[in-house]
């Protein structure tokens, strides 16, 4: 599995878009970046996935750069209970899909 | 919809007794997975079941066995606790490992081996 590399905070403003990144250099071309968020102990949330095009769903937009060497997470207008723990895991899409890596990710704490 | 039941929310033993984690989901999935979160970690697999009748080990297996009971219900049991494996223990279901299906995982079971 590629590895990812996540900054280890992030801050933001209640209302503003955070945008998280991911770098993902490694990656092969059957790999797919998934997010998810894990919000104060409780057990992790899927967010999104992509392979290569841009991806948009009613909590996040996900951008990949063309070479798919990285990835930005985008929460349009963030708020309060956003502020939770941003993992972003790489794994190819087989039958093995679910068996995820998680690893440190970002914290991203949303300020009024 | 309950989603993803897991019982006890806490539990604090002492080293060598044992004890099992209940998992239990109610989305018809055929996949279920065990993790362990230790502090400033990410969460580690320790088996899987990708469907009734099957297990398999992931990363940190070591200590630990699991039972899919039924299609609903994936326990995991600690034979002889020790202080190692005192951890924030989550389980996840999945429609199955046929094609792309989100991990939905349950609260979490707190364990503390003193």
């Amino acid at each position: 599995d590629a590895k990812t590399t996540q900054p280890p905070s992030m801050d933001c403003a209640e209302g503003r878009a955070a945008n998280l990144p991911c770098n993902h250099s490694t990656i092969s071309g059957n790999e797919y970046v998934y997010w998810y968020r894990q919000i104060h102990s409780q057990g992790p949330q899927y967010i999104i996935h992509g392979l290569k095009n841009n991806e948009t769903n009613e909590m996040a937009s996900l951008i990949i750069t063309e070479d798919r060497k990285s990835s930005t997470l985008i929460l349009p207008h963030a708020t309060l209970r956003d502020t939770a723990v941003y993992y972003c895991i790489v794994r190819a899409y087989t039958g093995t899909a679910s068996k995820l890596t998680f690893g440190t990710g970002t914290r991203l704490q949303v300020t009024l | 919809n309950a989603g993803v039941t897991q019982t006890p929310k806490f539990q604090v033993l002492k080293t060598g007794q044992s004890m099992t984690l209940q998992c239990a989901q109610d989305m018809n999935h055929n996949s279920m997975y065990w993790y362990r979160q230790d502090p400033g970690m990410g969460l580690r697999l320790i088996y899987y079941s990708a469907s009734e009748g099957t297990t398999d080990k992931g990363e940190v297996p070591n200590g630990y066995n699991v039972s899919r009971l039924n299609k609903r219900e994936f326990s995991l049991r600690l034979e002889s606790a020790a202080p190692s494996q005192t951890s924030v223990y989550f389980c996840a279901s999945s429609e199955g490992l046929q094609g792309f299906s989100p991990l939905h995982f349950g609260n979490g079971t707190r364990l503390t081996v003193t």
